[in-house]
């Protein structure tokens, strides 16, 4: 079946540009997460939903990051005034309502 | 805080020999415990998980990690490695009572190289 899908693979944006990630999760997995991967770390967790609500943003660096889930599927992460230092991978995953977390391939996002 | 610590940022090994990451980690309680393995271009894969059990997991491609609680130790293994297992490998750690609604911590990973 079709894994975790994330588009766009890749994103340039200027500085002080707003832009939106999405995410598509596995079909019928209740949870679904955000991590931002940085060169040459591990992945940095940001946010995670169960159903339509944000279950723990507690890794949403700041108030310009902002991830939406409305109808309990498909989500959108969101980063307003983007800044140099946001450039890195932001990887998206979903898992069953109890169980092990599937990862997407990531977009990378490069603010110029 | 909690922490998992991967002290080997790139190891490089023979093709056909035995293979052993380390990754420590730091946690109120023992948490659950994963390694991933990235590959170029690719997501993050499950390797092996322990929750709760025997202390020796296994795992997929051949890979076994050990639990050791005295040393806060997660290591994993491969008997014998093959070029298609050079990638990234990272050990994660979720809070105990672990279940889809929670992150995982993931360590700094470490770069395996296979040398032919």
């Amino acid at each position: 079946g079709a894994g975790v899908s994330q588009t766009p693979s890749n994103k340039v944006t200027e500085k002080g540009k707003y832009v939106e990630l999405r995410c598509d999760p596995i079909s019928g997995h209740t949870a679904l997460y955000w991590y931002r991967q940085s060169l040459g770390q591990g992945p940095e967790f940001l946010i995670y939903f169960q159903g339509t609500g944000a279950a723990d943003d507690s890794g949403l660096p700041n108030d310009r990051f902002f991830a939406v889930r409305p109808e309990g599927s498909v989500s959108t992460l969101k980063i307003q005034r983007t800044e140099r230092g946001d450039s890195a991978v932001y990887l998206c995953a979903s898992s069953p309502e109890r169980g092990e977390q599937f990862f997407g391939p990531g977009t990378r996002l490069t603010v110029l | 805080a909690q922490s998992v610590t991967q002290p080997d940022i790139h190891i490089t090994v023979s093709e056909g020999a035995s293979l052993e990451l380390r990754c420590n980690y730091s946690y109120g309680a023992t948490p659950y415990l994963f390694w991933y393995v990235q590959s170029p271009g690719q997501g993050l894969q499950l390797l092996l998980k322990y929750f709760s059990g025997d202390t020796l997991v296994q795992g997929i491609k051949g890979f076994e990690a050990e639990f050791k609680r005295s040393q806060s130790s997660f290591n994993l293994r491969k008997p014998s490695v093959h070029w298609s297992d050079a990638a990234e490998y990272f050990c994660a750690v979720g809070p105990p009572g672990y279940s889809s609604a929670s992150k995982i911590i993931f360590g700094s990973g470490t770069r395996l190289s296979i040398r032919p």
